[in-house]
């Protein structure tokens, strides 16, 4: 059984560019949540997917985009970067339309120069 | 708004005593409770969790008080070890399912 992956691990951008983040979720999981923790801050939810279809959105604008797949990985696409979007994001998955069981990825730390 | 929060930032404990990391919560419609251990460079990992029914759950050297009452949440970690050194959260869910994370708590094992 395989854990959440997530790629790339490392990312640099320019302002105002775009960027995608993929995540793989755990064997078995249909259900993912994206979050974005800032430097010394705890992880904020921007959106979960569940069966492929938007199941919750965190206080995010909406250049901050996502998608998920019929095998359940995920992307989150995030337009006209800003240097506040400087941040681990973090990919968990679950099963079904739940926060049970809550597997979380290593993370993609983007920063935004 | 819907927070939660932590009294402390950092915590030194001397290797072998029993650390207590407390959590602060504001949201009275949350049922479900987390605690989560993040090393540096890795997504947080589950510790232990506890439903708004139950007021004590107990892990391997790990237990999750709640107190509905003064809306509080503590772990308590037995004999402490220096692998137990890492950043600890504090998370709540309500119905929205969405899962909301504290700022955290550094654990720092003293030797």
């Amino acid at each position: 059984e395989t854990g959440v992956t997530q790629s790339p691990t490392h990312l640099i951008k320019t302002r105002g560019q775009q960027v995608t983040l993929r995540c793989s979720s755990q064997s078995g999981h249909n259900t993912v949540s994206w979050y974005q923790q800032a430097l010394g801050q705890g992880p904020q939810f921007i959106f979960q997917y569940y069966r492929e279809e938007e199941n919750g959105r965190g206080n995010f604008p909406p250049r901050f985009s996502g998608l998920q797949f019929p095998n359940y990985s995920s992307e989150l696409n995030v337009n006209a970067l800003e240097l506040d979007d400087s941040a681990l994001y973090l990919c968990a998955s679950s099963t079904g339309r739940s926060n049970y069981g809550y597997t979380f990825g290593s993370g993609t730390r983007l920063t935004v120069v | 708004g819907e927070s939660v929060g932590l009294h402390l930032p950092t915590l030194s404990v001397q290797e072998g005593d029993n650390s207590i990391i407390n959590c602060a919560y504001s949201n009275s419609a949350s049922d479900y409770f987390i605690w989560y251990k993040q090393e540096s460079g890795k997504g947080p990992q589950f510790i232990i969790d506890i439903r708004s029914n139950m007021d004590k759950r107990q892990g391997q050297r790990v237990t999750v008080l709640l107190n509905k009452t003064v809306k509080h949440l503590s772990l308590q970690i037995a004999a402490t070890q220096p692998g137990d050194s890492a950043v600890y959260f504090c998370a709540e869910s309500d119905r929205d399912d969405k899962i909301i994370f504290g700022k955290g708590t550094r654990l720092h094992i003293l030797p």
